[in-house]
């Protein structure tokens, strides 16, 4: 049959601003999330993680929030750059899948 | 630390045929995934390999399958190509199983005509 392209929710900003990219996950049972970016023409590389025991976790330039309750994920991106430019995606992991379970992903446009 | 690496970076096939895409993991990583990407499904678990064996499946039909070496290289194959088969197929590596940070390589680029 006839596959319907994903339309991925674009965030534009300013070079210099902070960008949140929001995430909403689907297993209360996922005990574990990632962040990946994906440049194009490469691979997802990774950014940072989190365990469900946390709520939040710092990198350089980089915040994950994580919201249990309402099974959210976030993403904050400090003074953002224009190599930050990329589909960003969540990924949950845990339960009975044992498997990486990814998000339609988030595409940053930083316009300089 | 060399990253994953994936050969052939791109390819063209004809539907009918079949093809093999090879992936290496990271130096002392012991389990593979493998993913497909398209727009129009995004990112998709195809399956995992450890120690030669299959550990995890995705929902994908028989035409695809996989394998893995002693030295942890591992090879998807799909037979009977068909044109929704165009995608980019990812091969993420980690540690070992359940381990959950994957690291993935660049992707071999499927066109199928």
């Amino acid at each position: 049959g006839e596959s319907v392209g994903l339309h991925l929710p674009t965030l534009s900003v300013q070079e210099g601003d902070n960008s949140i990219i929001n995430c909403a996950y689907s297993n209360s049972a996922s005990d574990y999330f990632i962040w990946y970016k994906q440049e194009s023409g490469k691979g997802p590389q990774f950014i940072i993680d989190i365990r469900s025991n946390m709520d939040k976790r710092q990198g350089q330039r980089v915040t994950v929030l994580l919201n249990k309750t309402v099974k959210h994920l976030s993403l904050q991106i400090a003074a953002t750059q224009p190599g930050d430019s990329a589909v960003y995606f969540c990924a949950e992991y845990g339960g009975a899948t044992n498997k990486l379970i990814f998000g339609t992903g988030t595409l940053l446009a930083v316009q300089p | 630390k060399a990253g994953v690496t994936q050969t052939p970076r791109y390819l063209i096939k004809t539907r009918g045929q079949q093809v093999t895409l090879s992936c290496s993991p990271i130096s002392g990583h012991r389990s593979v995934s493998w993913y497909q990407q398209t727009p129009g499904q995004g990112l998709q678990f195809l399956f995992e390999y450890f120690s030669e064996t299959q550990r995890n499946k995705g929902n994908f039909p028989g035409r695809f399958s996989g394998r893995q070496f002693s030295n942890s290289r591992s090879e998807m194959n799909v037979s009977t190509l068909e044109l929704g088969d165009s995608a980019l197929y990812l091969c993420a590596s980690s540690l070992g199983p359940a381990q959950e940070t994957q690291y993935f390589g660049p992707g071999t680029r499927l066109l199928v005509l």
